[in-house]
């Protein structure tokens, strides 16, 4: 079966420092990938999709970037946290092709902080 | 573009007792699908039901089902027999049949209440 990682669970960091936040698939090939970013009781935000490795599209302007190294694994990062990079990110997969279900599963999530 | 409205930030509803959550979307596709979310307090994204558009018969799951009207873009979750693990916000979402990229386009969410 299919498992997704996120970690750290929880970060906080102070504002000019830079974050790398990791999310993993176990169990599947070739998924499409997700970062998305919920304020506090608040919708979710798609921030960044990838299709492939290296393929990287970008839903919104703003101080984060995100990578594909490896089929299974999604990075989101940033070289300087601002406040407003506070937030639970979510990662997310769902697989490609026909006949296959279309939902999204998503990760546990990280919760943080900029202070 | 394609949205995904629900008009009620919070709903509460009395323990086995049933309760609705509205959500109504706007497409000019024939082919998507239409999922409810559900989001508890531990915030992990839990898929509750999924509806494909070319299917005419509503998706049931145990006590979960939805009440899909195609015409009217409208597809609202039922809960039945509530149960104080059902308080949680809920999350409509839709995606185009054809999409090759996966997305899918949220709500802005329902917080249900339930109350002992």
């Amino acid at each position: 079966s299919q498992t997704i990682h996120q970690w750290p669970a929880t970060l906080v960091q102070p504002v000019g420092s830079p974050l790398s936040l990791e999310c993993t698939v176990e169990g599947t090939s070739n998924p499409n990938l997700y970062w998305y970013r919920q304020a506090a009781g608040r919708g979710l935000q798609l921030l960044f999709y990838s299709v492939g490795i290296g393929q990287i599209s970008s839903e919104v302007p703003q101080n984060l970037s995100a990578s594909r190294p490896q089929d299974r694994q999604f990075i989101l990062s940033s070289k300087k946290l601002l406040l407003s990079d506070s937030g639970f990110y979510l990662c997310a997969w769902n697989l490609k092709g026909a006949g296959v279900s279309y939902e999204q599963y998503f990760g546990p999530g990280t919760r943080l902080t900029v202070t | 573009a394609q949205t995904v409205t629900q008009s009620q930030p919070e709903m509460s509803v009395q323990e086995a007792e049933t309760v609705t959550l509205s959500c109504t979307y706007d497409t000019s596709e024939s082919d998507y699908y239409l999922f409810w979310y559900k989001q508890p307090p531990s915030r992990q994204m839990i898929l509750v039901i999924r509806q494909e558009a070319y299917k005419q018969q509503n998706a049931t799951e145990n006590r979960f089902s939805v009440n899909f009207q195609k015409a009217a873009k409208s597809f609202s979750l039922k809960i039945s027999d509530s149960q104080l693990g059902d308080a949680a916000m809920y999350f409509c979402a839709y995606r185009r049949g054809s999409s090759n990229t996966g997305k899918l386009i949220f709500g802005q969410g329902t917080t249900l209440q339930v109350k002992p």
